[in-house]
């Protein structure tokens, strides 16, 4: 089944200590980003890969790190979390940069407290 | 800057009915618009991507338009179900941007029985 992972679910973590939320797409998708979605905000976009080790900051990419280092996988790294970075988190793949359909992950909710 | 903006934000019609979701952008410069349905606790699923060249998509009982000059487009769902309850939202790829989708804020439809 085509699809796009992240794990974790859920998790509740601590001011400061490092995290990372797994992405991995199964379609052989050129393309992947980080969203993340708050209340009437929306979503908004943090990160984004073209392909492997080509990436490039979204609107909100402070306090976030990714890498690309194959073509399926996109972690997003958290090194120091702080309260403001509560949020729901989506991992996002497409098969081209545009005109292609976009599919998300089934989105990671991180509390920090 | 592109905006995105859905009306309304949240509809309530009985099971049966047909019904039209609203999305609206300020700048028509886009390579695609693509809507999607949110189910509370799950990620995104794409419903259908229709590119700027394109006026309407169909999928079973769903039907998006497209009216690039005048920046809208509509979602109709034909014999509404309670299973068709969750967020809709639309997203844009906008040709200046063409690394992300920006998003609306979504409509929030409940089907009752």
């Amino acid at each position: 089944e085509a699809q796009v992972t992240q794990n974790p679910r859920y998790l509740i973590t601590v001011t400061g200590k490092k995290l990372t939320v797994t992405c991995s797409q199964n379609m052989n998708h050129e393309y992947m980003s980080w969203y993340r979605q708050d209340p009437g905000l929306g979503l908004r976009q943090i990160y984004y890969s073209m392909n492997v080790e080509v990436t490039d900051k979204g609107d909100v990419p402070e306090g976030y790190k990714v890498s690309r280092k194959e073509k399926r996988n996109f972690p997003l790294i958290l090194e120091s979390p702080s309260p403001n970075q509560t949020s729901l988190y989506f991992c996002a793949s497409s098969a081209q940069f545009v005109h292609t359909e976009a599919f998300f992950g089934q989105g990671t909710r991180l509390t920090v407290v | 800057k592109q905006e995105v903006t859905q009306i309304p934000a949240a509809l309530s019609v009985p099971e049966g009915e047909n019904l039209v979701l609203n999305c609206s952008f300020t700048d028509s410069a886009i390579y695609n618009l693509q809507w999607f349905r949110q189910d509370p606790g799950k990620g995104l699923t794409s419903l259908l991507l229709i590119q700027s060249s394109q006026r309407e998509q169909t999928s079973g009982r769903l039907n998006a338009s497209l009216d690039k000059s005048s920046g809208r487009s509509t979602l109709y769902i034909a014999a509404s179900q309670p299973g068709d309850s969750a967020t809709y939202l639309c997203a844009v790829t906008h040709t200046g941007t063409a690394s992300k989708l920006t998003f609306g804020t979504g409509t929030r439809l409940q089907v009752t029985l």
